[in-house]
């Protein structure tokens, strides 16, 4: 059972153009999100988190959006640039839980010059 | 602040053997989480020691296993090598819970023909 799913496994966009990445998790304990850029043969560098409490958080190119209603958080990344190409892996977790990260999948950013 | 650090880097074994992998967390982290990492499987939970005892542990057969030390470096251990156990096993660190923000090394790759 696949808590968090990101269901593109690849996207691809012009350089300076905006990318979004989407993330959808099933678990409604979950509290806290993540989302960590990994390059092959690397281990994934943390990107931008949010907590639940908030529904946006920005961090220079990068933002993070949160919809919990829907169970859905979205990664945007304005404007794109080739460097930017990478895998992006969503993760989730909450408190009181087992407490450790659950991780999607991942998606494929390839951002073309 | 030096990151977390993991070796060997690179790693052939065959089937039957074991490996012992090593991984050192950022200083001032207690918790250390390992993955597995294969090819269209995400970041796959292993184990997460916190002050040398296993908190959590993912669903792994027992030929899995590991251990913290008192200086919060750990080491997982895979018996009876199968070729499946072929992937990039990751080590990630962070302050005192694994739900929080983690930090992740470089990866072992390990090879098993």
């Amino acid at each position: 059972d696949q808590q968090v799913k990101q269901n593109s496994p690849s996207l691809s966009v012009q350089e300076g153009r905006i990318s979004i990445l989407n993330c959808d998790y099933t678990n409604s304990m979950f509290d806290y999100f993540l989302w960590y850029k990994k390059y092959p043969a690397e281990g994934p560098t943390f990107l931008i988190s949010i907590s639940s409490i908030k529904d946006k958080n920005e961090d220079g190119r990068f933002t993070v959006f949160l919809n919990k209603s829907a169970k859905h958080l979205s990664l945007h990344i304005v404007p794109s640039q080739p460097g930017d190409s990478a895998v992006y892996f969503c993760a989730a977790s909450y408190q009181g839980g087992s407490e450790k990260l659950v991780f999607g999948k991942g998606t494929k950013l390839t951002v073309n010059p | 602040k030096a990151g977390v650090t993991q070796t060997p880097r690179y790693l052939i074994k065959t089937r039957g053997q074991q490996v012992t992998l090593s991984c050192s967390p950022i200083s001032g982290h207690r918790s250390v989480s390992w993955y597995q990492q294969t090819p269209g499987q995400g970041l796959q939970f292993l184990f997460e020691y916190f002050s040398e005892t296993q908190r959590n542990k993912g669903n792994f057969p027992g030929r899995f296993s590991g251990r913290q030390f008192s200086n919060s470096r750990s080491e997982m251990n895979v018996s009876t090598l199968e070729l499946g156990d072929s992937a990039l096993y990751l080590c990630a660190s962070s302050l005192a819970r694994p739900a929080e923000t983690q930090y992740f090394g470089p990866g072992t790759r390990l090879l098993v023909l």
